[in-house]
């Protein structure tokens, strides 16, 4: 079946524009989660959806970052004023079931701000 | 967050080689997983473990989760040229709770 899909693939912004990155998990998955990899990096934990309870936003770095999904399908990733900092590549994955185990990753939206 | 120490940092190594990488935690983890990622790709999951102890294989790649539940190994054996890419562990503290990545293993075969 379908996997993760991201969009866009690539983004490139001005510095204090505001960026939408979008992700379609796979169909019945319940679990969502938004990463953020840098250049050279490893896998930085922004934000977690579960079903229908309030979502886990422990990894946002800072308020200029949100999140939304409705109900078990498309997740949103806003980034408001962006930064050059920001710019990186995020990843969203999805899983089955409460566990969180085996997380499927889509492709990443690579993000530019110029 | 948790910090996980995933080593070696980066390999180069010769086609037909074995290859073994590890990953520490300071907090106990009750699942631990194994990524490859490749260029411009989101990583792909290799290997899930549940249990302290157990061991599991995939094809040429075997992993096992640490009896101390703070670390795991990935041994890859006989390595070919498309075994290139960056290696990631993650662990998850508590069922249901994020999972904490590492910094990644990067692989180089050379042929």
């Amino acid at each position: 079946g379908a996997g993760v899909s991201q969009s866009p693939s690539n983004k490139v912004t001005e510095k204090g524009k505001d960026v939408e990155l979008r992700c379609d998990p796979i169909s019945g998955h319940t679990a969502l989660y938004w990463y953020r990899q840098r250049l050279g990096q490893g896998l930085e934990f922004l934000i977690y959806f579960q079903g229908n309870s309030a979502p886990d936003k422990s990894g946002l770095p800072s308020d200029r970052f949100s999140a939304e999904r409705t109900g078990e399908s498309v997740s949103t990733l806003t980034i408001q004023r962006t930064q050059q900092e920001d710019s990186a590549v995020y990843l969203c994955a999805s899983s089955f079931g409460t566990g969180g185990y085996e997380q499927y990753f889509g492709p990443g939206t690579r993000l530019t701000v110029t | 967050g948790q910090q996980l120490n995933q080593s070696p940092q980066s390999m180069f190594i010769q086609e037909g080689e074995d290859v073994s990488m590890n990953c520490t935690s300071s907090s106990i983890f009750n699942t631990w997983l194994w990524y490859k990622q490749d260029p411009g790709e989101g990583p792909v999951l290799l290997i899930a473990l549940y249990k302290a102890g157990e061991l599991t294989s995939n094809g040429r790649l075997t992993a096992q989760f640490g009896i101390t539940r703070k670390d795991s190994f990935l041994n890859i054996s006989a390595s070919i040229p498309s075994d290139v890419g960056i290696y990631f562990c993650a662990g998850q503290i508590k069922t249901g709770n994020q999972f904490y990545f590492g910094t990644g293993t990067s692989l180089t075969v050379i042929p």
